[in-house]
C-alpha cells in the first residue's frame, strides 16, 4: 500500500495475555519506529530499527516488550503478560533514511485495551 | 537528552484567522531538526513542516510556517487562514541529526477552529 499499515486497528485483551501488533512500513523505507501514545500525551518512543536490527531499543519500558523485523520490512511488537497500564495507542512510523529533514510517516495506530 | 515543551493544552481560533502554537525545546546537541505533526481524531500523525537548526530561513509549507528563534530555543507553528479542517492535535518534535535518530514529541496542543 501507499502508507504505513498497522493491524489490528483495535485490540482488546485480558490482563496477563500475550499480544502481537503488526506494522507494514512504506515499501523501501529502511527505518522503522514504534511509539506508544497514552491518552492526552504525545507519542513516546519505544524502539527503532535500521534494516533488520534494533538500532535503539532504549524506550522499551521493560522486558515484557519485544519487537522484531526479521526481513527488514514488516515489524511485530510483542507484549507478554499484558497489564492494564499497557493500554494505549501503539504507533508505527517509517522513513526512507535518517538524513536531516527526513520525516517519519506514521500509520493510524493500534489501540490496545487491556481489561 | 532532548525535551519539547508545549504550554498550550488547548487553543481556539476563528475560521480564516491566523494562530500561533507555541513550542520550546531543550537539547545539548549542536545539530538537530524540529518537526510539527498534526493528529486529527482519526489518530494518524501527519507531517506538516521541518526546520533544521542550521537553516538560515524559517521554513514555510503552504499555510504553515515555523517561527524559529534559536537563541530562545523556540519553534512556534503559525497557521494562516485557519480552516475547519485544521481542528486537531498538534505536536512539536525534535530529533538529533545524523544517522537514524528517534524523535521526541511534546504533549501537544488541541486546536479548535470556530466557524
Amino acid at each position: 500500500g501507499a502508507g504505513v499499515s498497522q493491524t489490528p486497528s483495535n485490540k482488546v485483551t485480558e490482563k496477563g495475555k500475550y499480544v502481537e501488533l503488526r506494522c507494514d512500513p512504506i515499501s523501501g523505507h529502511t527505518a522503522l519506529y514504534w511509539y506508544r501514545q497514552s491518552l492526552g500525551q504525545g507519542p513516546e518512543f519505544l524502539i527503532y530499527f535500521q534494516g533488520t536490527g534494533a538500532a535503539d531499543d532504549s524506550g522499551l519500558p521493560n522486558d515484557r516488550f519485544f519487537a522484531v523485523r526479521p526481513e527488514g520490512s514488516v515489524s511485530t511488537l510483542k507484549i507478554q503478560r499484558t497489564e492494564r497500564g499497557d493500554s494505549a495507542v501503539y504507533l508505527c512510523a517509517s522513513s526512507p533514511g535518517g538524513g536531516e529533514g527526513t520525516e517519519a510517516f506514521f500509520g493510524q495506530g493500534t489501540r490496545l485495551t487491556v481489561v | 537528552a532532548q525535551k519539547i515543551t508545549q504550554t498550550q493544552p488547548g487553543m481556539f481560533v476563528q475560521e480564516k484567522e491566523a494562530v500561533t502554537l507555541d513550542c520550546t525545546y531543550d537539547t545539548s546537541d549542536p545539530s538537530y531538526g524540529l518537526f510539527w505533526y498534526k493528529q486529527p481524531s482519526s489518530g494518524e500523525m501527519i507531517f506538516l513542516i521541518y526546520q533544521g537548526s542550521y537553516d538560515q530561513q524559517n521554513a514555510t509549507e503552504g499555510r504553515y510556517s515555523l517561527n524559529f528563534q534559536k537563541a530562545r530555543k523556540s519553534a512556534n507553528l503559525v497557521i494562516s487562514a485557519s480552516q475547519l479542517g485544521d481542528s486537531a492535535m498538534y505536536f512539536c518534535a525534535i530529533r538529533r541529526t545524523g544517522g537514524y535518530q528517534k524523535v521526541t514529541f511534546g504533549t501537544g496542543t488541541k486546536l479548535q477552529v470556530i466557524p
